[in-house]
C-alpha cells in the first residue's frame, strides 16, 4: 500500500535551518509530483511547495520562496525539504503529500503522510 | 492568491442527518474544487475530487456540487464516522489554498 514517512522534524532555534525528508513506498515515485504542505492552529492548512516526477518543475508559495528548498530522489523515493532561517511562524505539522499526476500543475491530494512536527522556538 | 471561505465553520448534527457544506473562492476556479476530511491527529484523506467526483472508498452518502465560486459537500444520511474537520482545496493555481475547514461533530 501507499505509504510517505516523513522524518527530521524537531525543535529548531529561529535563524537556523533543517531538513526533513520523506521516504514513500507502495507506488512508482517517479510517475508523481510531490508536494510539502503544513498545517498550524493559528493558519490552518497551507501548501508549500512542489516538484514534478522527473525533477524539473519546482513552485513554492510566497511565504517560503528562498528560505524552503524542496528536491527529490527519485533513485531513493525521497522527497525532501530544506528549511533556512525559519521563524516561529513556521512552527507547524509538515506533511507529505503525492499529487495525483506527475505535473505540479492542477494538483489533487491524494496520498498524505503522518506528517513531522517541527517546532522554531529559543 | 484566491482566498477560500468556508461555512459554517462548525456545526452539530444527528445520525441520519443531511449536512451541506459551502466553500466559495475569491475568483473563479471553474470546478478545480477538492474536499478532504480530517480526523483529530490524522492527516487529510481526499474524498471528493474535481468538483464532484468521488474518491475510491468513500461513500455514496457524499457528493459534492458547483462550480465557479461556489461549491458543496453534501452528506445525506451522517454517520459517527463522519466526524471531524472538512476542507476544501482549489487546484486551479498555485499557490494552491485551502478553506479554513468545518468542524463536523455528531450530537
Amino acid at each position: 500500500q501507499v505509504q510517505l514517512v516523513a522524518s527530521g522534524g524537531g525543535v529548531v532555534q529561529p535563524g537556523k535551518s533543517l531538513t526533513i525528508t520523506c521516504s514513500v513506498s507502495g507506488f512508482f515515485f517517479g510517475s508523481y509530483a510531490m508536494h510539502w504542505v503544513r498545517q498550524s492552529p493559528g493558519k490552518g492548512l497551507e501548501w508549500l511547495a512542489a516538484v514534478s516526477n522527473d525533477n524539473l518543475d519546482r513552485e513554492s508559495t510566497a511565504s517560503v520562496k528562498g528560505r524552503f528548498t524542496i528536491s527529490r530522489d527519485n533513485y531513493r523515493n525521497t522527497v525532501s525539504l530544506y528549511m533556512d532561517n525559519l521563524r516561529g511562524e513556521d512552527t507547524a505539522v509538515y506533511y507529505c503529500v503525492r499529487s495525483h499526476a506527475p505535473f505540479i500543475d492542477r494538483s489533487q491530494f491524494d496520498f498524505w503522510g503522518q506528517g513531522t512536527l517541527v517546532t522554531v522556538s529559543s | 492568491d484566491i482566498q477560500m471561505t468556508q461555512s459554517p465553520s462548525s456545526l452539530s448534527a444527528s445520525v441520519g442527518d443531511r449536512v451541506t457544506i459551502t466553500c466559495r473562492s475569491s475568483q473563479s476556479v471553474h470546478t478545480f474544487l477538492n474536499w478532504y476530511h480530517q480526523r483529530p491527529g490524522k492527516a487529510p484523506n481526499i474524498m471528493i475530487s474535481t468538483t464532484s467526483i468521488l474518491m475510491t472508498g468513500i461513500p455514496s452518502r457524499f457528493s459534492g456540487s458547483g462550480s465557479g465560486t461556489q461549491f458543496t459537500l453534501t452528506i445525506s444520511g451522517l454517520q459517527p464516522e463522519d466526524s471531524g474537520v472538512y476542507f476544501c482545496q482549489q487546484s486551479l493555481s498555485m499557490p494552491y489554498t485551502f478553506g479554513q475547514g468545518t468542524s463536523v461533530e455528531i450530537k
